[in-house]
């Protein structure tokens, strides 16, 4: 019962490096998220897919991209980091497409990707 | 805009109850979530509110008025581990979740 994974855990980078978060979920979900966490602040939605091929922007997509090639998988890239981009990353898939308020989308996260930028 | 509003601390004893306010204002409204996260933890699914009302599931309950912009989480029996962030999350006209700072639970023995 794995449910959502995400790799690495932790990650130091410097200026200007480039990076790929890796999140895999078993649970045969539609729908997968990457949020980033800062103190003080509630979860920001980065970028979402509703399924394999897809993907779309959140609330702060701004220097990231993401992929989905296969519907198991959400990789999410910082092609050029900044110290900006330090805090920690979730991501996180639900098995429910919009358009239903049946309360059925809830969110299945991963353990998190702690990542510094120097 | 949207904009969510929750303590940013609360503290409580164990064994007392303690009550998590959250008032919203959503670009259209389809149901209401509170998730659990421990520190350093990922976030976990508390309960969801879609209609008016309490729902009860064990020492938790939830409660929404969709007039007034208002959930509250209600814990009871208040145990060391209930020591975490609680998160609101109302879910907007685009089935999108938008998430309060979280009210962090200090539990005293």
């Amino acid at each position: 019962n794995a449910g959502v994974t995400q790799t690495p855990k932790f990650r130091v980078l410097k200026t200007g490096q480039s990076m790929t978060l890796l999140c895999a979920q078993d649970m045969n979900h539609e729908y997968m998220y990457w949020y980033r966490q800062d103190p003080g602040m509630g979860l920001r939605l980065i970028h979402y897919s509703v399924g394999e091929g897809t993907t779309a922007k959140g609330e702060v997509p701004d220097g990231y991209n993401v992929s989905r090639l296969k519907k198991q998988n959400f990789l999410l890239g910082l092609e050029s980091a900044a110290p900006s981009q330090t805090s920690v990353y979730f991501c996180a898939s639900s098995y429910l497409a919009s358009g239903s308020s049946s309360g059925a989308n809830v969110l299945t996260f991963g353990a998190g990707s702690r990542l510094t930028v120097l | 805009g949207q904009n969510i509003d929750q303590p940013t601390e609360m503290t409580a004893t164990e064994g007392a109850i303690v009550q998590i306010n959250c008032t919203y204002q959503t670009s259209g409204f389809n149901g209401l979530f509170w998730y659990q996260q421990h520190a350093g933890e990922a976030p976990t699914f508390l309960s969801y509110n879609v209609l008016d009302g309490l729902e009860e599931k064990g020492r938790f309950s939830s409660f929404l008025s969709r007039s007034k912009g208002y959930s509250y989480l209600l814990l009871k029996e208040l145990q060391m581990k209930d020591s975490a962030s609680y998160l609101c999350a109302p879910m907007d006209s685009n089935y999108q979740l938008i998430w309060g700072a979280g009210t962090k639970l200090i539990i005293k023995p």
